[in-house]
C-alpha cells in the first residue's frame, strides 16, 4: 500500500542552525500539505501546494521557514535559523484534490 | 477565517457506554467536514467524512448547519476506540485541537 514518506524521523539541532525535512507524497497526489504539531495541540497548517504551486502559506513564518516542491512531486521544508520554539512534530500529508489526506509518520524536531 | 473547536481535551468513558465527541466550526461557505483519528504509535488517518454519510467502526457524525456542529457519536464504546480524535474542515484542511478518548474497562 502506498504511503507518504518523511525523513528524517527524528532531528536534534542546535539553536540558530539550519534544518531541513523531506517529504515524498503518494504518487499522483497533486495536493501536498506541511503541518506543525506542538505537543498537546492539533496540526497547524504551514503550507499547502497544488502541484508545484503554493496555494496557501499564510501561517508559514517566512522570515525563517521556506518550503518548495520544485517538480510537483517531493517537497522540502527548511528552517533557518532554528529557534527553541520550533521544537515540534512536522507532518506531511498528500491528497487527490480535496479528498482524504494521507499522512506521513512525521519528523520530530528538538531544538537545543 | 475558518475555525474548528473541540472543547474537550480528554473524554473518559466506560466500555459499552455511549460516546459523543464534540466539534463546532466556523466557516462562511458550505462546509466539508472530516473526522481523523490517531491510534497509539500510528499515523493520523481519516475516520469519516460528512459527505459520505457512512458509519465507520460504529462511528457516525451528522452535520448540523444550524448549530455549526459535526459531533462524532458511537452508541457503545470499545476498548480499541481509545485514541486521539481530530475534527477537520476543508478548504484549507484546518484541524481542531483534538480530543483524547479513553475507554476504560
Amino acid at each position: 500500500e502506498a504511503e507518504v514518506a518523511q525523513s528524517p524521523r527524528y532531528k536534534i539541532t542546535e539553536k540558530s542552525q539550519a534544518v531541513a525535512f523531506w517529504c515524498d507524497p503518494i504518487s499522483g497526489h497533486a495536493t501536498l500539505y506541511w503541518y506543525r504539531q506542538i505537543l498537546g495541540q492539533g496540526p497547524e497548517l504551514l503550507v499547502q501546494f497544488q502541484d508545484e504551486s503554493v496555494v496557501d502559506d499564510s501561517q508559514l513564518p517566512k522570515d525563517r521557514f521556506s518550503a518548495e516542491r520544485l517538480k510537483g512531486v517531493d517537497s522540502t521544508l527548511k528552517i533557518q535559523p532554528a529557534e527553541l520554539g520550533d521544537s515540534a512534530m512536522y507532518l506531511c500529508a498528500s491528497s487527490l484534490d480535496r479528498d482524504e489526506a494521507f499522512f506521513g509518520q512525521g519528523t520530530r524536531l528538538t531544538v537545543v | 477565517a475558518q475555525r474548528v473547536t473541540q472543547p474537550e481535551k480528554l473524554l473518559s468513558v466506560f466500555k459499552g457506554a455511549p460516546v459523543e465527541l464534540k466539534c463546532n466550526y466556523s466557516y462562511s461557505g458550505s462546509p466539508e467536514l472530516f473526522w481523523y483519528v490517531q491510534y497509539s504509535r500510528q499515523r493520523l488517518q481519516l475516520l469519516l467524512r460528512h459527505i459520505s454519510r457512512e458509519s465507520i467502526k460504529g462511528f457516525t457524525a451528522d452535520l448540523n448547519k444550524g448549530e455549526t456542529s459535526f459531533h462524532l457519536k458511537k452508541p457503545f464504546a470499545q476498548e480499541e476506540d481509545s485514541a486521539m480524535y481530530y475534527c477537520a474542515l476543508m478548504d484549507k484542511l484546518t484541524f481542531g485541537t483534538g480530543t483524547q478518548l479513553k475507554v476504560e474497562l
